[in-house]
């Protein structure tokens, strides 16, 4: 069974630059989800789906950060104007559940500079 | 709110020597779902073990821990260390969300 896939797997830009991310989740998982983990901390909770409804997305900043899954299975993650605070790697993951064990993909490791 | 707390940021040991991380949590839910998570150098966290019950050892990869509702605790422990295991052992708490603690470099030495 193929895991969770994420690409790119590195993007570096200038701040001001937009950048997307792509995540294919496990098949058959209903929910999925993006979290973004800075050097040297936790992966932090940005926004979760389950299909395609965002059941949670209150700490994705929403100014500058967006994600859909129009179809309940791809995600794209999208910043609209990256700054350096944004340098981090962005992991997604999924379930079979919500609370259920969540498989994480390889991440997109960002560095703005 | 839910938090999840690992007081050690660098655990290093000696190849054989007993592994214990810990790892407190705080919740105002009845039946938490606790989780360990371990990630090895540029890789993605992988889950390493869950408990929801209360006072029961569950074990995966020579690594264990017991979920202590009284305490509010859930350690993992290892009876000795290999050179393999040194990685980041994150602790984490499942609420309405998934909650890490900031994570504990475990590094062991030959």
């Amino acid at each position: 069974e193929a895991g969770v896939t994420q690409s790119p797997r590195y993007a570096v830009l200038q701040e001001g630059q937009a950048v997307s991310f792509w995540c294919d989740p496990i098949s058959g998982h209903d929910t999925l989800y993006w979290y973004q983990q800075p050097r040297d901390q936790g992966p932090q909770l940005l926004v979760y789906f389950r299909d395609e409804a965002v059941i949670d997305n209150s700490q994705l900043p929403s100014d500058r950060f967006s994600a859909v899954r129009p179809k309940g299975t791809n995600s794209t993650l999208k910043i609209q104007s990256a700054k350096q605070g944004d340098t981090a790697t962005y992991l997604c993951a999924s379930s079979l559940g919500t609370g259920d064990e969540q498989y994480f993909g390889p991440g997109t490791r960002l560095t703005v500079l | 709110g839910d938090s999840v707390t690992q007081t050690e940021g660098l655990v290093t040991l000696t190849e054989g020597l007993p592994v214990m991380l810990n790892c407190t949590y705080q919740t105002i839910y009845s039946n938490p779902f606790l989780f360990w998570y371990v990630q090895h150098l540029n890789e993605s966290p992988r889950l390493l073990l869950k408990s929801f019950t209360d006072n029961k050892r569950t074990e995966h990869q020579g690594f264990h821990a017991t979920l202590h509702k009284s305490s509010s605790s859930f350690h993992l422990q290892k009876s000795s260390a290999q050179l393999s295991d040194s990685a980041l052992y994150y602790c984490a708490y499942m609420g309405y969300k998934l909650t890490f603690g900031t994570g504990t470099s475990l590094l062991v030495d030959p």
